[in-house]
């Protein structure tokens, strides 16, 4: 089974500041790769898919990148909706669909 | 717009089954292959199973295969999850979820654009 590793585990940022989330695969996924934001209560939402493509209504300061085994989200000035926790997923190799354990962005 | 109504959760003893349903609206729902995701209490996200657009083909993750049944019906614009023999690691949030890309049996690769608010089910003594 493929296997996603996020990092780090969480982080702590003043609104204003750039966030950089990391998301390693087991294996070689090419650019097979999505990006979930999800808030306390709520469902996860699609950010990123195929590592650099944003989603419908996604705004432009979220960005993705990678290829391979090594990604990055990256979020370019944090506004104040955007503490939550974000999930990498894997849609190459399987079943079953993977996620990383996620990384929690938290205010500073 | 896409929505997604998940219902049928709920208090269940050990060993015993539920049935949960998701209503879609909003696309094509016999165009798209549909997944279930769960979510243990303050875990992450765990895949559960899915099925193709056409239900010609169904995934399971190892900890429900044998247990859990995906099915389908596309008149009624519905997904379902068959969930018998459950246990106490089963108690979690059950999202359904819709493939981004559509029309494929064998989806590759595989993203959930729309997401259900989801539905809790506790399994407990």
């Amino acid at each position: 089974e493929l296997v996603l590793t996020q990092s780090p585990a969480s982080v702590s940022l003043s609104p204003g500041e750039r966030a950089t989330l990391s998301c390693r695969a087991s294996q070689n996924i090419r650019n097979f790769l999505a990006w979930y934001q999800q808030k306390p209560g709520q469902a996860p939402r699609l950010l990123i898919y195929d590592a650099s493509s944003r989603a419908n209504d996604i705004p432009a300061r979220f960005s993705g990148g990678g290829f391979g085994t090594d990604f990055t989200l990256t979020i370019s000035s944090l506004e104040p909706e955007d503490f939550a926790i974000y999930y990498c997923q894997q849609g190459s190799n399987w079943p079953p669909l993977t996620f990383g354990g996620g990384t929690k962005v938290e205010i500073k | 717009q896409v929505q997604m109504v998940e219902s049928g959760g709920g208090v269940v003893r050990p060993g015993r089954s539920l049935r949960l349903s998701c209503a879609a609206s909003g696309f094509t729902f016999s165009s798209y292959g549909m997944h279930w995701v769960r979510q243990a209490p303050g875990k992450g996200l765990e895949w559960v199973a899915d099925i193709s657009y056409d239900g010609s083909k169904k995934d399971y993750a190892d900890s429900v295969k044998g247990r859990f049944t995906i099915s389908r019906d596309n008149s009624k614009n519905t997904l379902y999850l068959q969930m018998n023999s459950l246990r106490a690691e089963d108690t979690a949030v059950y999202y359904c979820a819709k493939d981004l890309l559509g029309l494929v049996v064998y989806v590759i690769p595989s993203y959930l654009d729309y997401w259900g608010q989801g539905t809790q089910v506790t399994v407990s003594s």
